[in-house]
């Protein structure tokens, strides 16, 4: 069965701290993903990986970083957060490349970052 | 124009009615199709992929996809208030990785 797992459900934090959202999938997936999700805005895509060590900025990579050094693990660093990052945050991730049609993305259960 | 277009709702049906929840993508090229479902403060969860024109039926689901019209429809046959939840439409396109998603339409099923 597919699992995404994110370090976090909850998360507090004050402008100007460093956090780290930590999401994991045990399916051996190539691609991994990190969303923002607001109400009216729907799902935006902030930063992908496609393999360890390899990112392309999404939609909105301002302001975030990320990382990936295991092919399971996918990280996503607010440098100096803001309260304009308050927001959920979703991780997803899925099989394929980019010319495969099998790419459902799978989701992790969301990290719900408020900043003070 | 948006690259994934819902009606963002609500769209009411009485319980046991059939749901019709609608999509269209503005991009020619797109190879694979998705509807999600989305609780109230949960994660999406995938219910439905499609990937060739016609219908494809998963209980009492059935997604229906028009290339030649470009758009993507879910019917939910049965509805249950238990299906009450927004549901996103996401479009993958080719030589992307990433899917593109709608805003999602909330449905509302009635008692």
């Amino acid at each position: 069965d597919v699992k995404v797992t994110q370090s976090s459900r909850y998360l507090v934090k004050r402008t100007g701290e460093k956090v780290f959202l930590e999401c994991v999938q045990d399916m051996d997936h190539e691609n991994m993903f990190w969303y923002r999700q607001d109400p009216g805005l729907g799902l935006r895509l902030i930063y992908f990986s496609y393999d360890v060590k390899m990112k392309e900025k999404g939609d909105i990579p301002e302001g975030y970083s990320v990382s990936r050094e295991k092919k399971e693990r996918f990280s996503l660093i607010l440098e100096s957060a803001s309260t304009n990052q308050t927001s959920m945050y979703l991780c997803a991730s899925s099989l394929g490349g980019s010319a495969s049609s099998y790419n459902e993305q799978f989701f992790g259960p969301g990290t719900r970052l408020t900043v003070l | 124009q948006k690259e994934v277009e819902q009606n963002s709702g609500p769209l009411s049906v009485p319980e046991g009615a059939i749901a019709s929840l609608n999509c269209t993508y503005s991009d020619r090229v797109s190879q694979s199709f998705f509807w999600y479902r989305q609780y109230s403060g949960k994660s999406p969860e995938l219910i439905m992929s499609i990937y060739s024109n016609g219908d494809k039926e998963d209980g009492r689901f059935t997604a229906q996809l028009n290339k030649a019209s470009q758009y993507v429809s879910l019917l939910i046959r049965d509805s249950q208030p238990s299906d009450s939840a927004t549901y996103l439409c996401a479009v993958k396109r080719t030589g992307r990785r990433a899917l593109t998603f709608g805003s999602g339409t909330r449905l509302q099923v009635q008692p």
